[in-house]
């Protein structure tokens, strides 16, 4: 079993819908989780970051976090053609930068 | 501040040829990372740094590859003998105390 796995998509959502990413980890004692973005032919952007069991509001974008069941998802609420990217989780199956692994990635596209 | 400095942003090489890629980190950020991205691989962590220690480099994949710190704002990758499944996207990035990273804009290697 991977790490951290993602569905790799694409994922087609239509504009002003929500788009939902989810993300798995087979470390329980995970502490640190992260969502990057990623433009294509950029490099990534952190967007999210969640330390504690339920939900963070940022904007447009809610994270949440269940650590029983070693899940993490983001949420794009009202979603924009801006959108379309390549959405990274990211864990930290340690403690500090001890061991920040980086899931596939999952594509999506928000269609007008 | 400038962000995440990286050179050259482009390099084509031949087979056997070395390499050396370029990284300035954030001023005032203790980590360094150099990761390399592939369709096939994703994003893979090489190495890491620690107020210019190596702490980590299980992700080196062979001899071929070593990196530097001289200090805390300067960083090289190099890879000798190149092989053209060394063509990626190395990025740089670097970190302060939230375990949150910042990449540099990455440097496209195409080795023939």
């Amino acid at each position: 079993q991977k790490e951290v796995e993602q569905n790799s998509g694409p994922l087609s959502v239509p504009e002003g819908a929500i788009a939902s990413l989810n993300c798995t980890y087979s470390d329980r004692v995970s502490q640190s989780f992260f969502w990057y973005r990623q433009y294509s032919g950029k490099s990534p952007e952190l967007i999210m970051s969640i330390y504690s069991n339920g939900d963070k509001e940022d904007g447009r974008f809610t994270a949440q976090l269940n650590k029983a069941s070693q899940y993490v998802s983001l949420l794009i609420r009202d979603s924009q053609p801006s959108d379309s990217a390549t959405y990274l989780c990211a864990v930290n199956l340690g403690t500090s930068y001890d061991k920040v692994i980086f899931g596939p990635g999952t594509s999506l596209s928000v269609i007008p | 501040d400038a962000g995440v400095i990286q050179s050259p942003r482009h390099e084509v090489t031949e087979m056997g040829q070395e390499v050396t890629l370029r990284c300035k980190p954030i001023s005032g950020h203790d980590y360094l990372f150099w990761y390399r991205q592939t369709m096939m691989r994703g994003l893979e962590l090489l190495i890491y740094f620690n107020n210019n220690v190596p702490i980590d480099d299980s992700g080196m994949p062979e001899d071929r590859f070593s990196a530097k710190m001289p200090n805390a704002s300067f960083s090289t990758l190099k890879i000798q003998p190149s092989e053209p499944r060394d063509s990626a996207v190395y990025f740089c990035a670097s970190g302060g105390e939230q375990e949150t990273q910042y990449f540099g804009p990455g440097t496209r290697l195409l080795v023939l």
